[in-house]
């Protein structure tokens, strides 16, 4: 089973501000990294998927880096409605699919 | 647009059983493997099981192998969790996901609002 490693675990920042949130995989898992975003109370939504692509309607203000073990998603000019959880998840090699513990990112 | 309606959860004792279904809209439903995912109160997420498009191959995560199964009806476009031998472990909330492929498990990029399961006595 492929271990997601995400920090840190709580990522304190200001509006306009830049979040670096990381994830890290205990094997390499080429480009085969998910991230998504939950708000309480909300189920998960899909940000960016082959750890750099947006999805539909995410705007370019987050962005996703990275390949084999060591991934970045980096959300510019936070606005108040990116404060929330966010998940990365692998797909390289499964089963399981496995998420990492989630950054939260808080004012 | 893509609309998941997930159904079925509510309080079982330990050892009981639930059956969980998912509805599905605005999609070519055989087209797209499917998946349950699940958050226990103040957790994370956990994927639980998937379906290929054509319901001819599941996946499961070792915590529920051999106590839950997935299914799905293309003629309902429905999708099911049929929860055995269920724990307190298994107490969460259990999300409906679309995948992104049809025959593989990928990343899931249309979510359900998720149904709530609560095992205890």
């Amino acid at each position: 089973e492929i271990v997601m490693t995400q920090s840190p675990a709580t990522l304190s920042v200001s509006p306009g501000e830049t979040a670096t949130l990381s994830c890290r995989a205990n094997q390499r898992v080429k480009n085969h990294l998910a991230w998504y975003q939950q708000k309480p109370g909300q189920a998960p939504r899909l940000l960016i998927y082959g750890a750099s692509t947006r999805a539909t309607g995410i705007p370019a203000r987050f962005s996703g880096s990275g390949s084999g073990t060591e991934f970045t998603l980096t959300i510019s000019s936070l606005q108040s409605e990116d404060f929330a959880i966010y998940y990365c998840q692998q797909y390289d090699n499964w089963p399981p699919l496995t998420f990492g513990g989630g950054t939260k990112v808080e004012i | 647009e893509v609309q998941l309606l997930e159904s079925g959860g509510g309080m079982v004792q330990p050892g009981g059983s639930l059956r969980l279904s998912c509805a599905a809209s605005g999609f070519t439903f055989s087209a797209f493997a499917m998946n349950w995912v699940r958050q226990a109160p103040g957790k994370g997420l956990e994927w639980v099981a998937g379906i290929t498009g054509s319901g001819g191959s599941s996946y499961y995560a070792d915590s529920v192998k051999g106590r839950f199964t997935i299914s799905r009806d293309s003629s309902k476009n429905t999708v099911h969790l049929q929860m055995n031998s269920l724990r307190a472990g298994d107490t969460a909330r259990y999300y409906c996901a679309k995948d992104r492929t049809q025959q593989w498990l990928y990343y899931f990029d249309s979510w359900g609002q998720g149904t709530l399961v609560t095992v205890s006595s």
